[in-house]
């Protein structure tokens, strides 16, 4: 069975740059796994950031970057502010199935 | 707009069966795939189940295959899901979500509100 697994959480500064991670137990995560990222607040349908690696949805701030970085996909924050705090899910594409990561809670503090 | 509603959770006894639907509007539903994917309590999110705009291809995840069954009906512009023998770790908030799926981009880009579904005795 195919496990993703994120960082369970996170801490970053007011104005500061995070980096989230997102790992397969397949192997190296390309971009044939078409890596989403997701951010999830609590009461809220999860908002969609980045998609296909890199691309953003034409809502996503441009604070929000998607890579890959070490064999894993990454989703970068520059510039965070107070309402960044959220759980933000990685999403990769294994053929039909789909993965979701384990999330990591990102706390602004 | 680009709208989805999810309808049908409730509060079911562990093996009984639910349908939970998925009304679509302000896109070309038949022209989406479409997915459904919870989040139980306290928990994050987890893939469900997947099936292409013509409704020609399904996908289960391993946890609901052989239980859950995944359809749409493009003239009503409606995803469903058929949950039989329903099970305690069944209990989530059951999202639907569009997809778009091309030869170089994947993506989920339009979530509903959810429905929730409680199995318990």
């Amino acid at each position: 069975q195919t496990v993703v697994t994120q960082e369970p959480s996170l801490t970053v500064s007011p104005g500061g740059t995070v980096t989230f991670t997102c790992a397969s137990t397949t192997g190296a995560v390309t971009s044939s796994y078409y890596p989403n990222w997701f951010q999830h607040k609590p009461g809220q349908a999860p908002r969609p950031l980045i998609y296909s690696t890199s691309n953003k949805h034409s809502w996503t701030p441009a604070r929000f970057s998607g890579s890959l970085l070490g064999g894993k996909a990454a989703l970068t924050l520059s510039g965070v502010q107070p309402e960044d705090e959220a759980d933000y899910f990685c999403l990769l594409y294994f053929g039909g199935a789909r993965v979701f990561g384990g999330g990591t809670k990102l706390t602004v503090l | 707009e680009v709208q989805l509603l999810e309808s049908g959770g409730g509060l079911v006894q562990p093996g009984e069966s639910l349908r939970l639907s998925c009304a679509a509007s302000g896109f070309t539903f038949s022209s989406s795939a479409m997915s459904w994917v919870r989040q139980a309590p306290g928990k994050g999110l987890e893939w469900v189940s997947s099936m292409s705009g013509s409704g020609g291809n399904r996908f289960y995840a391993d946890s609901v295959k052989g239980r859950f069954t995944i359809s749409r009906d493009n003239s009503k512009n409606t995803l469903y899901l058929q949950m039989n023998s329903l099970r305690a770790e069944d209990t989530a908030l059951y999202y639907c979500a569009k997809e778009e799926i091309t030869f170089d981009y994947y993506y989920m880009d339009v979530w509903g509100k959810g429905t929730t579904v409680t199995v318990s005795s």
